[in-house]
């Protein structure tokens, strides 16, 4: 069965510096989102992608935070200048094109520590 | 915005029946998830309701009423792998990207 992937499952950097986190969407998909989940809170939705461009973000997503698709595959989140409270798991998720299909399909997650 | 609600936490045996509630007040409404999330694992999909009523899936089922911005959970034949955290999600109604909205989700744990 076809999967969203994540790399790495754990990155620590030091507060500044800057991360990207990777992910392969499932190949026939077409919408792409990243998610965040800080340890014991609920999961907050950061940016959605579709056709190259951004279609939403919320106000988490701020101009430290960038979205990429590199080429057919990745689909990448960096984070410029990184600080403690972004500490997180960082999901991807993707969805195919369709009008009767919402589900999204979530990856395994990144762990970022900001040390 | 949104606001949903889901109790934060419920036990349950095994064997028997669990209904876990979300209730939701929103600016625009366009589907229901439930989602299912073991600890340190990404959220895998349960449910997807749109319409007023109930939706079957094998021992998980789940229940719409929009009018009432209400939704619930039902699990039967409780197995001790149903021990996780239950995420309801509502997908606002008009925004390109379907983004969701989760609730704090609501960590079940079943007992022997």
């Amino acid at each position: 069965e076809p999967e969203v992937t994540q790399t790495p499952s754990h990155q620590v950097t030091q507060m500044g510096q800057e991360v990207i986190l990777r992910c392969v969407p499932i190949s026939n998909h077409l919408y792409f989102y990243w998610y965040r989940q800080i340890l014991g809170q609920k999961v907050e939705f950061l940016v959605s992608f579709y056709n190259n461009e951004i279609s939403e973000k919320s106000e988490i997503f701020d101009d430290q935070f960038s979205v990429e698709r590199p080429d057919g595959s990745n689909f990448t989140l960096k984070i410029r200048s990184t600080k403690l409270e972004d500490s997180a798991m960082y999901f991807c998720a993707s969805r195919e094109d369709s009008s009767t299909s919402y589900e999204q399909y979530f990856g395994p997650g990144t762990r970022l520590t900001v040390t | 915005g949104q606001n949903i609600d889901q109790p934060t936490e419920m036990t349950a045996t095994e064997g028997a029946i669990v209904q876990i509630n979300c209730t939701y007040q929103t600016s625009g409404f366009n589907g229901l998830f439930w989602y299912q999330q073991h600890a340190g694992e990404a959220p895998t999909f349960l449910s997807y309701n749109v319409l007023d009523g109930l939706e079957e899936k094998g021992r998980f089922s789940s229940f719409l009423s929009r009018s009432k911005g209400y939704s619930y959970l039902l699990l039967k034949e409780l197995q001790m792998k149903d021990s996780a955290s239950y995420l309801c999600a509502v997908r606002d109604k008009g925004n390109a990207g379907n983004m969701l909205t989760f609730g704090g989700g609501t960590r079940l744990m079943v007992k022997p």
